[in-house]
């Protein structure tokens, strides 16, 4: 199956700092998500990204498919983006049966 | 649309004990999963089921474990008999077709 790497596997920011939260995966993919859980352990969407970029407020991410890795980026980050950061791509063949990789833990720091 | 639901969000049960977990996907999606978190094996699909069918049980860890799904808006996961090592967050998800939606999982917690 498709194998998901992520990293770094730790951050620590600052309140007010920037970051790139990457994701490489093994195969092509037809598509990608980003999943922030939260310190209650709530998985949230962040992007549903097969390619291309996209944004929504201070975050945004992009996927370069040829290549096969994504990107997070987190600008200006809050105490409340604390967390573990997710990506998870389908398993070859299939477009249902995510693989997840082992995440980013992330800590903003006032 | 009040997302993915699952119940109960604790449970705490002894060995040998019969645990089922409950899930009801977002009305319309045709696609459900169910997903276990550890800390030492991280998230992993379990099994999934289109249209109600089961497609993909290949990640269910044994016999002990079996789901159903009833109908379109219902679906359970059963583990008997119960162990420790069964102790995990247990997360159901949905989809139309591409972008899955996860519920706000069960915590399962086995003495």
């Amino acid at each position: 199956g498709i194998q998901v790497e992520q990293s770094p596997p730790d951050l620590i920011l600052q309140e007010g700092a920037n970051s790139t939260l990457r994701c490489n995966f093994s195969d092509s993919v037809n598509n990608l998500q980003w999943f922030h859980q939260n310190p209650w352990g709530q998985l949230i969407n962040l992007f549903y990204i097969p390619s291309g970029t996209k944004q929504n407020g201070r975050l945004s991410a992009t996927t370069v498919a040829t290549e096969r890795y994504s990107l997070l980026y987190i600008s200006s980050s809050q105490t409340t983006d604390s967390g573990v950061y997710f990506c998870a791509a389908p398993n070859t063949g299939t477009a249902s049966k995510l693989t997840f990789g082992t995440g980013t833990r992330l800590q903003v720091t006032l | 649309d009040a997302g993915v639901i699952q119940s109960p969000r604790h449970e705490v049960t002894e060995m040998g004990q019969e645990v089922t977990l409950r899930c009801k996907p977002i009305s319309g999606h045709n696609s459900l999963f169910w997903y276990r978190q550890t800390m030492m094996r991280g998230l992993e699909l379990l099994i999934y089921f289109n249209n109600n069918v089961p497609i993909d049980d290949s990640g269910m860890p044994e016999d002990r474990f079996s789901a159903k799904m009833p109908n379109a808006s219902f679906s359970t996961l059963k583990i008997q008999p119960s162990e420790p090592r069964d102790s995990a967050v247990y997360f159901c998800a949905s989809s139309q077709g591409g972008e899955q939606f996860f519920g706000p999982g069960t915590r399962l917690t086995v003495l």
